[in-house]
């Protein structure tokens, strides 16, 4: 069974700081997911890794693949408060028909 | 439609009543899946179709959940007989197979 872990799964910020959120994966995985929402909206792409090595970059957010270590990292530079929401991590496999499983969020809040 | 549309975007039930939740798929996605959100559980996989047939439904919880879906397009999910903890957001997502997934904003049911 696939499993998904983010860590930390609360983190709260200042603003400027920076910051890294990590998802560990327990098999082969063909993509990695990242996404983020907002209270009582529903889930925004930020990512898709595809390869080892990948890095994705997107204003202040940076994600990054590692397949042989099964861990992807979203790396906060210069928080600044509009960036507070739940990032989720979540991966799927073509053998699974692509379902997405996902972790189980980390709660970020930046604080002015 | 330019993104995935899903009615209503509220629905609070009583215990034992059945509910009938919408999802419409942007137009040509071949793939449409079911999550449900919520606290206790984080998101999960409920069903997948690809076109009207559904090769996986491991995720649905009880013989009391049931979906089908038309034309190769719009998708209902059946509650039947609401027990209090179906209580979730329910979230549909479509893709063309293979591809990044666009989520709808959510169904919020509340089981009274």
């Amino acid at each position: 069974e696939l499993k998904v872990e983010q860590n930390p799964l609360f983190l709260s910020m200042q603003e400027g700081k920076n910051y890294t959120i990590y998802c560990n994966y327990s098999t082969t995985s063909d993509r990695l997911y990242w996404y983020r929402q907002d209270p009582g909206k529903s889930l925004e792409s930020l990512f898709v890794l595809l390869s080892n090595g990948a890095v994705k970059q997107e204003g202040r957010l940076m994600a990054s693949l590692d397949t042989k270590a099964r861990l992807s990292t979203l790396h906060i530079t210069a928080a600044v408060h509009d960036l507070s929401a739940t990032y989720f991590c979540a991966v799927d496999m073509r053998g699974s028909n692509y379902k997405l499983t996902f972790g189980k969020g980390t709660l970020l809040t930046v604080n002015p | 439609g330019a993104g995935v549309s899903q009615s209503p975007s509220n629905k609070v039930t009583e215990k034992g009543k059945d509910v009938e939740l919408r999802c419409d798929p942007i137009s040509g996605h071949t793939a449409l899946y079911w999550y449900r959100q919520s606290l206790g559980q984080g998101l999960e996989f409920l069903i997948y179709f690809q076109g009207n047939s559904a090769p996986d439904k491991s995720g649905l919880p009880s013989d009391r959940f049931s979906a089908e879906r038309t034309g190769g397009s719009v998708s209902t999910l059946t509650i039947q007989r609401t027990q209090q903890e179906d209580s979730a957001v329910y979230l549909c997502a479509s893709s063309l197979v293979g591809d990044g997934y666009t989520f709808g904003s959510g169904t919020r049911l509340t089981v009274v």
